[in-house]
């Protein structure tokens, strides 16, 4: 079974850093762009960075750019979002998203919860 | 990148088509086919209806459609049924290699 699960969301105080996890199973991870999109409590969908098959090349929205860093390890299947410098309105659920191409959002995890507060 | 325009809520009733439309520009759907929709249902995670502006994918009902024109990109959900109310959000392909999605729609089935 294709599978996405996330991990690694919590309680952070704002200007603190928190790293997401997604492991992946069921397809061969390293063929496929990936993406983070988070969804704050009773909002919409929003892109937040999306990353290159072979990890060289990665894209973040403007809002999280030079705070936000995305990685995989393509050996161990896993996807990253290292988040530092954490805001209140970084405060959303976290989806870990396979990619076919072309704007496919195919595969969908289940989400980590992020909460920045003090 | 701003996000894309969506009607906040649309209704019909059961057996009804409703059409729900997103607004971009020039810099992503009005140059780019890589238009996409999903449909999310309270405490789920999205699902992918249409891709590639019209494409369904495996599974998806063919009661679900999907067009555009110009600078706007349409779902249309025909025959309407109770278990089609969710939200849904289209997303687009941008010119600096970015992804943009609508603030979504909120389907109610009278």
């Amino acid at each position: 079974e294709v599978q996405l699960v996330e991990s690694g969301g919590g309680l952070v105080q704002p200007g603190g850093s928190l790293r997401l996890s997604c492991g992946v199973s069921g397809f061969t991870f390293s063929k496929y762009w990936m993406h983070w999109v988070r969804q704050a409590p009773g909002k919409g969908l929003m892109w937040v960075s999306d990353i290159h098959n072979d990890g060289k090349i990665t894209s973040y929205a403007e809002s999280v750019r030079g705070r936000f860093t995305i990685s995989r390890d393509n050996g161990k299947e896993m996807l990253y979002l290292q988040m530092n410098s954490l805001r209140a309105e970084d405060t959303a659920v976290y989806y870990c998203v396979r990619d076919l191409g072309a704007n496919v959002f195919d595969i969908w995890g289940q989400g980590t919860m992020v909460t920045v507060s003090s | 990148q701003s996000a894309l325009t969506q009607p906040a809520s649309v209704s019909g009733s059961p057996g009804q088509s409703i059409t729900i439309s997103c607004t971009g520009t020039s810099s992503d759907i009005g140059t780019y086919n890589f238009v996409s929709w999903y449909q999310q249902h309270p405490g789920n995670a999205p699902k992918l209806m249409i891709f590639e502006v019209s494409h369904r994918p495996s599974g998806v009902s063919d009661r679900f459609s999907g067009s555009k024109s110009g600078n706007t990109a349409s779902l249309t959900i025909s025959g309407l049924q109770a278990e089609d109310e969710a939200h849904y959000y289209c997303s687009s392909y941008t010119n600096v290699n970015t992804r943009v999605f609508g603030g979504g729609t909120k389907l109610t089935v009278l």
